[in-house]
């Protein structure tokens, strides 16, 4: 399966600051990632829709000013979490979808290794 | 409105058979996939059913019935490290609607 590459695995930062989760897709193009949500002992929720070029998609509820989203790439998507809080610890995974697949209906999302966010 | 259940936990013994059940409620379907996830870690792919019966990939089965909006995975030959969460997702076009995932816990 294609290759998707998040990085980092984990961090650690102060209440207040801004981290940035990198997503990358290595063997392949794709101009739609998505990004999601996980606290413990919960699914996955779909914060919002990267697509390359253009602004991303929010989710109902999703803050768009504090979960910034670039889709500069075809191959690079990135979430920057700004002036982090306690609440926003949780584990982010990204997902793409290989645009060679682009109209199949059953192309797999192809995840990342997913980042731990632990706001102190 | 958007709908998947799934049980939040199931317990088995190891070499032992399990079906995990899944019905959804969606409006639009593309496909249902089953993704597996071990704590801490992204889900992976373990199947994908868009026509109605069963697929068969080793020791892991799904099933689709369409008319009923229903979906089980089955896992035979259960092994340790079967012990995780497994994810049924519904396909709305480009997007994946999750369900809540079922924690499985193998027991020797």
């Amino acid at each position: 399966g294609a290759v998707v590459s998040q990085h980092p695995s984990w961090v650690i930062c102060k209440s207040g600051t801004s981290v940035k989760i990198e997503c990358r897709s290595l063997d392949f193009q794709a101009t739609t990632m998505f990004w999601y949500r996980q606290f413990p002992k919960q699914s996955l929720m779909l914060m919002a829709t990267s697509n390359e070029g253009s602004k991303a998609t929010y989710e109902q509820g999703v803050e768009k000013d504090k979960f910034l989203i670039n889709h500069a790439s075809l191959t690079l998507s990135t979430l920057t979490v700004t002036s982090a809080h306690p609440e926003d610890s949780s584990f982010y995974i990204c997902s793409a979808r290989d645009l060679g697949d682009r109209g199949a209906l059953n192309t797999e999302a192809f995840f990342g290794q997913g980042t731990r966010l632990t706001v102190v | 409105g958007q709908n998947i259940d799934q049980p939040t936990e199931m317990t088995a013994t190891e070499g032992a058979i399990v079906q995990i059940n899944c019905t959804y409620q969606t409006s639009g379907f593309n496909g249902l996939f089953w993704y597996q996830q071990h704590a801490g870690e992204a889900p992976t792919f373990l199947s994908y059913n868009v026509l109605d019966g069963l697929e068969e990939k080793g020791r892991f089965s799904s099933f689709l019935s369409r008319s009923k909006g229903y979906s089980y995975l089955l896992l035979k030959e259960l092994q340790m490290k079967d012990s995780a969460s497994y994810l049924c997702a519904v396909k709305r076009t480009y997007q994946l609607i999750w369900g809540a995932g079922t924690k499985l816990i193998i027991k020797p």
